[in-house]
């Protein structure tokens, strides 16, 4: 079964700093993809970035970057230099194929960023 | 960059009438979309995926009679919430997969559509 997790319901940072969302998958598939996004409060869906089970460099998306490691079946994002426009609620998923063949993608629960002035 | 768009934004229905939510790739041809439906502050729920031309392949626990999808073309999914109940009032989001401006396949999310059942 698919699943991914997201530990931190709710994360603080101040501005300009650095931020990491933690994001960890289990899956039995060699063949996934793992995204992140951004959902600000008018509830729209916003594409940050994507990395490839078989992509060896972190994906990297202006201040956004993926810290990749397989081994431990991570995909924390990372966000650098924070503004007050990145309070949101972060999603990562996971695309895989499921049971049946086809492709399905699973959220985690989110983590609420407020980042503070 | 891609976009998908969702109409209507915001829906207010009677309880009994049914609800069509459109759902648009706008420059790419999306191969696969999916629906999804959140509720408040909670994460995104997969009801069904479509592919298009053939029958959209519903997750468990979803009435496929109740919510009704066509996939008719490359670029356009629709929702139709049928006979629609208060407990159907939720956040529907739909999703295309496809590639475009450089990135392939990946999932672009449409803005959402708030349906309100009185």
């Amino acid at each position: 079964a698919q699943k991914i997790t997201q530990t931190q319901p709710g994360m603080f940072v101040q501005e300009k700093e650095a931020v990491t969302l933690d994001c960890t998958y289990d899956t039995s598939d060699q063949s996934y993809g793992l995204f992140w996004y951004k959902q600000p409060s008018s509830g729209e869906m916003i594409f940050l970035i994507y990395q490839g089970s078989y992509d060896e460099q972190n994906a990297t998306e202006g201040r956004y970057s993926l810290n990749f490691q397989k081994a431990r079946k991570s995909a924390n994002l990372v966000i650098s230099a924070s503004q007050l426009g990145d309070s949101a609620m972060y999603f990562c998923a996971m695309r895989a194929p499921n049971s049946g063949g086809y492709q399905k993608v699973t959220f985690g629960t989110g983590t609420k960023l407020q980042v503070i002035p | 960059g891609a976009v998908v768009s969702q109409h209507p934004s915001r829906v207010i229905c009677k309880s009994g009438t049914s609800v069509k939510i459109e759902c648009r790739s706008l420059d790419f041809q999306a191969t696969t979309m999916f629906w999804y439906r959140q509720f408040p502050k909670q994460s995104l729920m997969l009801m069904a995926t479509s592919n298009e031309g053939s029958k959209a392949t519903y997750e468990q626990g979803v009435e496929k009679d109740k919510f009704l999808i066509n996939h008719a073309s490359l670029t356009l999914s629709t929702l139709t919430v049928t006979s629609a109940h208060p407990e159907d009032s939720s956040f529907y989001i739909c999703s295309a997969r496809g590639s475009s401006g450089g990135v392939t396949d990946t999932q672009y999310f449409g803005p959402g559509t708030r349906l309100t059942v009185l």
